[in-house]
């Protein structure tokens, strides 16, 4: 059974702090990883993807991809109360899946004024 | 631009009764399109997925059933409605053709009572 794993928090940063989620995935024949934000009673918005090993950048968030530790993880810098939600980490399955995701649980994000 | 619609936004049914939660996407074609669920405490299950018209897997064995009338509409159904059937309905779309990216819809909050 494939598994995405994270903590569920709540993970509480200071305003202007820097907010790292962290992500476990199973299947290590993974390619493609995903971090989607999810407000209250709202639906998951895509915010970063990633690919390859290594780190990827945008705007205050940096996605890291180390595929040897099966490890994902999503950095905000800078965080901001509008930052506060629920952060779903999501792994591709394949062709015999569609490529559906496999989401974990979330980690639940609070960035205290 | 795509846009993804679902409706009802909030449904309240009770046990026993049928179920359809409507999904449609624009400004694109072939799209893979996927239903999850969402229930309280719970991760994103996939549902359903359909890679063209007619063409529908199912993922969990259960009282639900999906279909693709047209390329860019899926449809959820149920005849009988559970009280384990509550929770929060997603449907997304990702480009076809082996694409990673997925995007939600607004989703469906349906209260089985």
């Amino acid at each position: 059974q494939k598994e995405v794993e994270q903590n569920s928090g709540p993970l509480s940063v200071p305003e202007g702090a820097i907010a790292s989620l962290n992500c476990t995935y199973s299947d290590r024949g993974s390619q493609s990883f995903f971090w989607y934000r999810q407000y209250s009673g709202k639906s998951p918005e895509l915010i970063m993807f990633i690919y390859s090993n290594g780190d990827k950048e945008d705007g205050r968030f940096t996605a890291q991809l180390n595929k040897a530790s099966q490890y994902v993880s999503l950095l905000i810098r800078d965080s901001q109360p509008s930052d506060s939600a629920t952060y779903l980490c999501a792994v591709n399955g394949n062709s015999n899946s569609g490529y559906a995701l496999n989401f974990g649980k979330g980690t639940s994000l609070l960035v205290t004024p | 631009s795509q846009t993804i619609h679902q409706w009802p936004a909030t449904l309240v049914q009770p046990v026993g009764s049928p179920l359809s939660l409507e999904c449609t996407v624009e400004g694109t074609s072939n799209p893979n399109l996927y239903w999850y669920r969402q229930a309280a405490g719970r991760g994103l299950q996939l549902l359903f997925y359909s890679v063209g018209i007619g063409q529908i897997s199912s993922e969990v064995p259960q009282n639900l059933s999906a279909s693709r009338p047209q390329d860019r509409q899926f449809i959820l159904s149920s005849k009988k409605l559970l009280l384990s059937d509550s929770g929060f309905y997603l449907c997304a779309w990702s480009p076809g053709q082996g694409a990673r990216k997925q995007y939600f819809g607004p989703g469906t909050r349906l209260t089985v009572t």
